[in-house]
């Protein structure tokens, strides 16, 4: 699997749009872009993937860039109950390979 | 409904002691998984099992055995508990192999060896 490199932390006001960067430079032409977040004693949620399009569903946006090298999350209206570790995982579609999760972002929304 | 539930969700114990831990999924899924997060909170993957057969055993001490009895369920025996096994253990599940799916994970079991 390709490795990811994500910051730290960030800090986003509530209300405000989060946007979380992750740099994939070696991914390959079959892997996706997985993003899962771990609320602090729960365990990890996902919240989108993609693969060269990019996507949208009710938690959040994705967007890849054209050479897949790099990736956005975006939470359009970030809530205190979105602080969280943010993961971003790139692999293979298929297979039953598990998760291999960096150190992430932690992110934190202020009031 | 839970969709992957685990127990207990606290466990104490000794050092050399014997414990299991329980998963069940109620998602119909055909794949089910371990994995450990230690304190420095890095989560890695132990094993993966699909349709009731190992798949992935991710250099896990033997001292760890996992088994399904049916797809529904993934359990975690551990023998001779060593400090080091002291962690929080998830259980997670998916659809399938082929194919995108994601990962459901349970809520966790904090593991603590004295």
């Amino acid at each position: 699997d390709a490795k990811t490199t994500q910051p730290p932390s960030m800090d986003c006001a509530e209300g405000r749009a989060a946007n979380l960067p992750c740099n994939h430079s070696t991914i390959s032409g079959n892997e996706y872009v997985y993003w899962y977040r771990q609320i602090h004693s729960q365990g990890p949620q996902y919240i989108i993937h993609g693969l060269k399009n990019n996507e949208t569903n009710e938690m959040a946006s994705l967007i890849i860039t054209e050479d897949r090298k790099s990736s956005t999350l975006i939470l359009p209206h970030a809530t205190l109950r979105d602080t969280a570790v943010y993961y971003c995982i790139v692999r293979v579609g298929g297979g039953a390979d598990g998760l291999t999760f960096g150190k992430g972002t932690h992110l934190i929304i202020q009031p | 409904d839970t969709a992957v539930s685990q127990t207990p969700k606290y466990l104490v114990t000794q050092m050399g002691n014997d414990k299991s831990i329980k998963c069940e999924q109620n998602l119909g899924h055909d794949t089910m998984y371990w994995y450990k997060q230690d304190s420095k909170k890095f989560l890695k993957i132990m094993f993966s099992y699909n349709n009731k057969e190992l798949i992935i055993n991710e250099t896990v001490p033997n001292r760890f055995s996992p088994k399904s009895p049916d797809k529904a369920h993934l359990n975690l025996h551990i023998n001779s508990l060593e400090l080091g096994d002291s962690a929080v253990y998830f259980c997670a599940s998916s659809q399938g192999l082929a194919g995108v799916y994601e990962q459901f994970f349970g809520p966790g079991t904090r593991l603590t060896v004295l």
